[in-house]
């Protein structure tokens, strides 16, 4: 069984640029999530969607990050402008979902993003 | 507000001997916990859970204890080997549904 997939790995971009990440969740998870993880932090939760629903966005920054599945498989996560705090590993998690109280999270390789 | 803690950042052991790693939460909510561990360069993997309603749970060379009174759960891995190390992530989750509130890790060194 294919794992989460995300791309690219690495990305450095300048202050005020606009980067996307992409997620491809394992086939037949309903529920992705996207994470921010900030060295010598534990992953925080950015968004969690139930196929292409916003289930919570409390966390995500709303006036820079957004975040769309489409069609309730594949989701990007953009930022626009970024700024020098956002450097960080962004981690797309998918789990089985479908209203079962807890469902074990998968989590892709993350992608490393540096904000010079 | 840091729900979750993970008051060692790091512990170095024994090949062979045991390793403990502890967590502790403030938020009474939680009823499900998890230990993920993470390798540099990967996403974090699945390593063991507990439900609210058991105090231990066994699964091979881990071991994951909880004290809900004290609000503390600790991961025990007999005998330590030096594949398991990496930076081990306790979180938590509400009854609610499967959002994840993780602490800060804890980098495990096994010494061969």
């Amino acid at each position: 069984e294919a794992g989460v997939a995300q791309s690219p790995r690495y990305k450095i971009i300048e202050k005020r640029q606009s980067v996307a990440f992409w997620c491809n969740p394992i086939s037949g998870h309903a529920t992705l999530y996207w994470y921010q993880q900030i060295l010598g932090q534990g992953p925080k939760l950015l968004i969690q969607f139930q196929n292409n629903g916003v289930v919570d966005d409390s966390q995500l920054p709303k006036d820079r990050f957004s975040a769309e599945r489409l069609k309730g498989v594949d989701s990007t996560l953009k930022i626009q402008p970024a700024k020098l705090e956002d450097s960080a590993v962004y981690l797309c998690a998918s789990s089985l979902g479908g209203g079962v109280s807890y469902n074990e999270q998968f989590f892709g390789p993350g992608t490393r993003l540096t904000v010079l | 507000d840091q729900q979750v803690k993970q008051n060692s950042p790091s512990l170095s052991v024994q090949e062979g001997r045991i390793s403990i790693l502890n967590c502790d939460y403030t938020n009474s909510m939680f009823d499900y916990f998890l230990w993920y561990k993470k390798y540099p360069a990967e996403g974090p993997t699945f390593l063991i859970s507990i439900s609210s309603i058991k105090d231990k749970n066994e699964d091979g060379r881990f071991t994951v204890f909880l004290n809900k009174s004290a609000k503390h759960l600790s991961l025990h891995i007999v005998p330590s080997q030096p594949g398991d190390s990496a930076v081990y992530f306790c979180a938590a989750s509400g009854s609610s549904g499967d959002k994840l509130t993780f602490g800060t890790g804890t980098r495990l060194a096994v010494r061969p």
